[in-house]
């Protein structure tokens, strides 16, 4: 299997564009993950799916991120405008199932909005 | 929630042997994974423990005590190649089991 794959692996932006981070996870699992990392906060969950229903939001800083899951191979997170303060790495992840399962992790994209 | 504490650094010689420490609080127990993360990289798998004890894996073990709310990371015969950083997460409890992360250790090791 090719692992969790993510685009772009680097973005640089200015304030105020919106950006598309997009994330194919592995074959068969039920669970898709989106995360947030940076030296201030390590490493942060912005929301879950579960069988391409969102379940967890509570992680999405605010109004200005969204995030899909169309189909089982395909997610996508929004940030609309950026700002300079969501400068980070952003990880997908996935795995078969919630509980006291490994996550794979994609490599990550790393995200300046100047 | 979960309340997860780990040393923010390390430093090691290569060759030795280093423990990597993680302090715990959940309302539900529900296992413990450590993760590595190498510098520009996504973090991988290392283990997972449910029971107490010691489980080994090659250069690596992990130990817990969930009475004590307290794991840790054991790494042997040091290489270069293990400066990383290191991750606690615990599961949450209430159904979901999604891991909540430590802010991680990173370990330098050196010649």
């Amino acid at each position: 299997d090719a692992g969790v794959i993510q685009s772009p692996r680097h973005e640089v932006t200015e304030m105020g564009q919106e950006v598309t981070l997009r994330c194919k996870p592995i074959s068969g699992h039920d669970y898709l993950f989106w995360y947030r990392q940076t030296m201030m906060r390590g490493l942060e969950l912005l929301i879950y799916f579960n069988n391409n229903v969102p379940i967890d939001d509570s992680g999405m800083p605010e109004d200005r991120f969204s995030a899909k899951m169309p189909n089982a191979s395909f997610s996508t997170l929004k940030i609309q405008p950026s700002e300079p303060r969501d400068s980070a790495v952003y990880f997908c992840a996935s795995s078969r199932t919630s509980g006291g399962e490994t996550q794979y992790f994609g490599p990550g994209t790393r995200l300046l909005v100047l | 929630g979960q309340n997860i504490d780990q040393p923010t650094e390390m430093t090691a010689t290569e060759g030795a042997i280093v423990q990597i420490n993680c302090t715990y609080q959940t309302s539900g127990f529900n296992g413990l994974f450590w993760y590595q993360q190498h510098a520009g990289e996504a973090p991988t798998f290392l283990s997972y423990n449910v029971l107490d004890g010691l489980e080994e894996k090659g250069r690596f073990s992990s130990f817990l005590s969930r009475s004590k709310g307290y794991s840790y990371l054991l790494l042997k015969e040091l290489q270069m190649k293990d400066s990383a950083s290191y991750l606690c997460a615990v599961p949450a409890s209430g159904g979901s089991y999604i891991p909540t992360f430590g802010r991680g250790t990173s370990l330098i090791v050196h010649p």
